[in-house]
């Protein structure tokens, strides 16, 4: 089992849709997590920290349940520039960080 | 914010020769900088972990050799990938803490190497 693991759809959805991405990691330990963005042939981007209780930004929201070691993020009003690849990042003590392999958004007018 | 500024942006060598790759924090200490590998469609995986002042901590399956770092200052970093195959090429990336890993990651711009 991956430490860290997403669907890495890719999932195509209209402009003003709402889409939901899932995150689960397995070490129970862990201690930050954090959604990244990452643009074709680009570095990755912070998106958003994630927090217990929960944060919004915008037209995003990040949900951690830790019981079920699993992070989301759901993204509302889909925008064409939303389009990139949805990176789950699971700090698991120190600086030991995994990534997930991404899932992939395509936003179509 | 902080920057890490990452160089060059994209490289293309021969089989067999060595490239530099620098990572610089612009406006804040690294002490600590990350080199992560990428090849396509798949995710970051984290190659080594550069200390200043001290040697590098590789993961399991880093060649050390092959893959010299140096992080000789606080706000530089060094991967060296010497003796170059075509199977090296790939998107190389760093990264550097911005604090107490809270706050997350502040990655360079990533160098795209192509062994030919």
């Amino acid at each position: 089992r991956k430490e860290v693991e997403q669907d890495p759809g890719p999932f195509n959805v209209p402009e003003g849709a709402t889409v939901a991405f899932n995150c689960t990691y397995s070490n129970s330990a862990s201690q930050s997590f954090f959604w990244y963005r990452q643009d074709c042939r680009k570095e990755p981007k912070l998106l958003m920290s994630v927090y217990s209780s929960g944060n919004e930004d915008g037209r995003f929201t990040a949900q951690l349940n830790r019981a079920s070691q699993y992070i989301s993020l759901l993204i509302r009003d889909s925008k064409l520039s939303d389009s990139a690849t949805y990176l789950c990042v699971v700090n698991t003590g120190g600086f030991k960080t995994i990534f997930g392999a991404g899932t992939r958004l395509f936003v179509k007018a | 914010g902080a920057v890490v500024s990452q160089h060059p942006s994209r490289v293309i060598c021969k089989s067999g020769t060595s490239v530099k790759i620098e990572c610089r924090s612009l406006d804040f200490q690294a002490t600590t900088m990350f080199w992560y590998r990428q090849f396509p469609k798949q995710s970051l995986m984290l190659m080594a972990t550069s200390n200043e002042g001290s040697k590098a901590t590789y993961e399991q399956g880093v060649e050390k050799d092959k893959f010299l770092i140096n992080h000789a200052s606080l706000t530089l970093s060094t991967l060296t990938v010497t003796s170059a195959h075509p199977e090296d090429s790939s998107f190389y990336i760093c990264s550097a803490p911005l604090e107490q890993n809270n706050y997350g990651y502040t990655f360079g711009s990533g160098t795209r190497l192509t062994v030919v």
